[in-house]
């Protein structure tokens, strides 16, 4: 099983101010590497695949970079509506895996 | 767009068989992985496995002596059989497609309880 670790557990940002999110793999995963985000009471959503790609209709603000067991993503200038956890999961194994979450709180 | 929309009992009794379905609607179910995913209140995601349209399976091995899933491809559906629950299986469950850029598609998610 490949472990997904990201860090922080929680973070907390100004909106208008950069956030910063990583994700560790315990194996390579090249770059088959996805983000979702996940609001209360919402099923999770793809933001980023790949490991830098955004998905379609993602915002230009969100982006990722990355490759092999390091993977970071960025949220330019943080919106309202950006407030929420965040997931990593790589699909370079037939068995996807999932970090913990990152939870994006206001400051 | 494609939807998923989970349907099933929202309690189940430990040690009995939890069972879903999921519907997909505005796109044909053919030539995809679908996948169940679940989440414990306040916890992180769990894939439970997938199914591809021709029947073949992967599942979780954490889970494997448990789960069962099938495809019927003339309904757009896909479905989800765990056996022998207990009240660690309560969580919200999540249909979903797989495609090779990760989890394209999610339901909406149905909250399963294993109570008595």
């Amino acid at each position: 099983e490949i472990v997904m670790t990201q860090s922080p557990a929680t973070l907390s940002v100004s909106p208008g101010e950069r956030a910063t999110l990583s994700c560790r793999a315990s194996q390579s995963v090249s770059s088959n590497l996805a983000w979702y985000q996940q609001k209360p009471g919402q099923a999770p959503r793809l933001l980023i695949y790949g490991a830098s790609t955004r998905a379609t209709g993602i915002p230009a603000r969100f982006s990722g970079s990355g490759s092999g067991t390091e993977f970071t993503l960025t949220i330019s200038s943080l919106q309202s509506e950006d407030f929420a956890v965040y997931y990593c999961q790589q699909y370079n194994n037939w068995r996807i895996t999932f970090g913990q979450g990152t939870r994006l709180e206001i400051k | 767009q494609v939807q998923l929309q989970e349907s099933g009992p929202g309690l189940v009794k430990p040690s009995e068989t939890l069972s879903l379905t999921c519907t997909v609607s505005g796109g044909s179910i053919s030539s995809y992985y679908w996948s169940w995913i679940r989440q414990p209140a306040g916890k992180g995601l769990e894939w439970i496995g997938r199914i591809y349209t021709s029947g073949s399976t992967n599942y979780n091995p954490s889970l494997k002596s448990r789960v069962t899933m099938s495809v019927d491809t003339s309904k757009n559906q896909f479905s989800l059989k765990l056996s022998s629950v207990t009240a660690a299986d309560t969580a919200v469950y999540y249909c979903a497609r797989e495609g090779f850029i990760g989890v394209e598609y999610w339901g909406q998610g149905t909250l399963v309880t294993v109570s008595s």
